[in-house]
């Protein structure tokens, strides 16, 4: 079974173009987040939701918003797509806040291509 | 948010211990010590965390320093499995979410 799955597992799309991301964990996780892994290998954080509430909107692009229709779920939807896009898509989910400080768990990635 | 270093890249052989460290010179009190590791085209992976205690796990020991400003992440027998990059990240609290530096990628030789 697996913990933390995100589909598609590659997305080709042309600019302009509107597509979504979808994440689902089965670990109970209070906690789910979204993460961008660049072409130079860096990881930034993007979203962080705690029981479908956002609690972390780092600077991103307002065509990106994230839905979570419950705590198992965090979706990523992105408008216009932009050539700059183009990278690698991980969800992950957590237990509690850093005070508990549990491991993530990260889904095995979405890797979008914009052409 | 507070920073490690650590070195750019380690090569080890297979089947031999591995010491990789991390520099946090400036830690705070409740700043916990988390390692996870990114294998090649997969998602980051919990490896093990700590606050002041040496802390071992199936995966790996993690052993902080007295005055908490280095740790190093040990692993006992290094297979070609193990050939990752490996990132020290401190969790202050509250809910900041994890915040990854550059890493150390750690290559296996057979």
């Amino acid at each position: 079974d697996t913990a933390v799955s995100q589909t598609p597992k590659y997305l080709v799309t042309q600019m302009g173009n509107d597509k979504s991301i979808k994440c689902e964990q089965n670990l109970g996780h209070d906690t789910m987040y979204w993460y961008k892994q660049d072409s130079k290998k860096f990881l930034k954080i993007m979203f962080s939701y705690n029981n479908k509430e956002l609690i972390i909107n780092e600077t991103v692009p307002n065509r990106f918003s994230p839905k979570s229709p419950d705590k198992a779920h965090l979706n990523l939807h992105i408008n216009s797509l932009e050539l700059g896009d183009s990278a690698v898509y991980f969800c992950a989910s957590s237990q509690g806040d850093s005070r508990s400080n549990y491991g993530y768990t990260f889904g095995s990635g979405t890797r979008l291509t914009v052409v | 948010d507070a920073k490690t270093t650590q070195p750019n890249s380690m090569e080890s052989n297979e089947e031999e211990p591995v010491h990789l460290p991390c520099n946090h010179s400036t830690i705070s009190g409740t700043d916990y010590i988390h390692w996870y590791r990114q294998l090649p085209s997969q998602g980051p992976e919990y490896v093990i965390h700590g606050l002041t205690s040496n802390v071992n796990n199936r995966m790996a020991s993690l052993a902080i320093a007295e005055d908490r400003k280095s740790s190093t992440l040990i692993l006992h027998r290094a297979t070609l499995r193990d050939a990752a990059v490996y990132y020290c990240i401190l969790r202050p609290p509250g809910n900041t979410p994890l915040v990854f530096g550059k890493g150390t990628r750690l290559s296996v030789i057979a």
